[in-house]
Parts: structure tokens; sequence; C-alpha cells
């Protein structure tokens, strides 16, 4: 099974500003994924980054607002760019592995 | 489109009680179907899934859940709930070549003493 490690585990950040979130995976994964998880909301898919290739964002989701890299098989990042209090939310990346395994996530508080 | 619905919101349960969390899910071909908890302030842990064979599927944790094609269900079940259960039940569907899961709204667990 993939062990998916996710940095930083939280955050609060100035609204304005922009916070990286890193998402390493002990195996190399094909397709890594980002989701978003707004308070007391479900997980909703921000985009599918395959290695090598521009991210695949989901509609409501822009690459200027949620800029992606995925520079190898094994790392992926997810900018949250110019936050504000909205962007305030878990972020957890997953791999496409059968099981669909899941960070812990990055909660992210913008004030 | 694929979409996954979970009719209820909250369920109250006694501890030692037994636990049916429903899930009904719209897909056009077979579904690879989950099912996850989260407890508060933590990520997601898979606790059982389903892609073909045997309809009631075995999982972590003393859950299982039954595959109903008839009804396009996928409910979750334990006989007998622990009050360390009480947390957030996220039901998902995957899509053909698992490009996405699609999630359901959850239903939070409480239990009672």
């Amino acid at each position: 099974s993939a062990v998916i490690s996710q940095k930083p585990s939280r955050d609060i950040c100035q609204r304005g500003t922009s916070l990286t979130i890193q998402c390493q995976v002990d195996s190399q994964v094909t397709m890594m994924f980002w989701y978003r998880q707004q308070p007391g909301q479900s997980l909703t898919l921000i985009a599918t980054a395959n290695q090598g290739s521009e991210a695949t964002y989901e509609s409501g989701f822009v690459i200027d607002k949620f800029p992606i890299s995925r520079p190898n098989l094994t790392f992926s990042t997810l900018t949250v760019s110019n936050m504000s209090p909205e962007d305030s939310s878990i972020y957890l990346c997953s791999v496409e592995a059968t099981e669909a395994f899941f960070g812990q996530g990055t909660r992210l508080t913008v004030v | 489109a694929q979409s996954v619905t979970q009719p209820d919101i909250h369920i109250t349960v006694s501890e030692g009680a037994s636990l049916e969390l429903r899930c009904n899910y719209s897909y056009g071909a077979t579904p690879y179907l989950f099912w996850y908890v989260q407890s508060p302030g933590q990520g997601l842990q898979l606790l059982l899934k389903y892609f073909s064979g045997d309809t009631l599927v075995q999982g972590i944790k003393g859950f299982e859940a039954e595959f109903k094609r008839s009804q396009s269900s996928f409910n979750l079940r334990k006989p007998s709930v622990h009050w360390s259960d009480a947390a957030e039940y996220f039901c998902a569907v995957a899509t053909l070549g698992f490009q996405k899961l699609v999630f359901g709204t959850g239903t939070r667990l409480l239990v009672s003493p």
C-alpha cells in the first residue's frame, strides 16, 4: 500500500499570499490527485496531475489560482495563490492505486 | 455523470447497537465503490472497497458493505458500534480507469452511551 506524506499539515496564512503544499509518495505512481474539502463539506477534485504533462483541472478550478507541479513519479505540489478566507479548507492529495489512498491533508486557514 | 448520494446527514446510534449507513450511486458502467472514514482533524482512511466478485465486502474495524446493483446501493454496516466509531463517513465511486473519485456528502455518525 502506498504511503503518502503531505507538508505542511496545517498553516495559517494572510490573505493575498500563496501557500505551496507538497505531496510525497513512497512509490512511483502515474496519476496524482488534489482534492479540496471545505469546512463541513465533502471532497471535491481540484485537478489531476500526470508526470510530464500539464495538470487537468476540474470545472471551477483554474491553473492561475491552483498551479500544480509534477516533476517526477513520486512528488507533486499544489499552490494556493492569492488566498482569501474562502480558500480555508483541507487540501488532500491522493494516488490512483486501486486503494485510492490519501495523505493526511493540509488544513489551511486564511485570515 | 457519476454521482453519489448519502441521504443521511447525521445518524445517532447507541453504543453496541447495529449500524447501517446508506449510499446510492449513479454510474453507467460497473462501479468501483469505496467507503472512507474521517475522524475529526484527521485524513481519510479507507474502510473497504468493491471492484467485482462477491457483493458482500469485508473491511477493517469490523465494517462490511453490500453491493446491490438492482438498487444502485452500497450500504455500510457494522453489527455493534463502538464509541470510537464516531466520525464522518464518505461513500465514493471511481470513474472508469480510476481517473478520479466522486464523493458523497458524507454522514456524521454520533455514538451515544
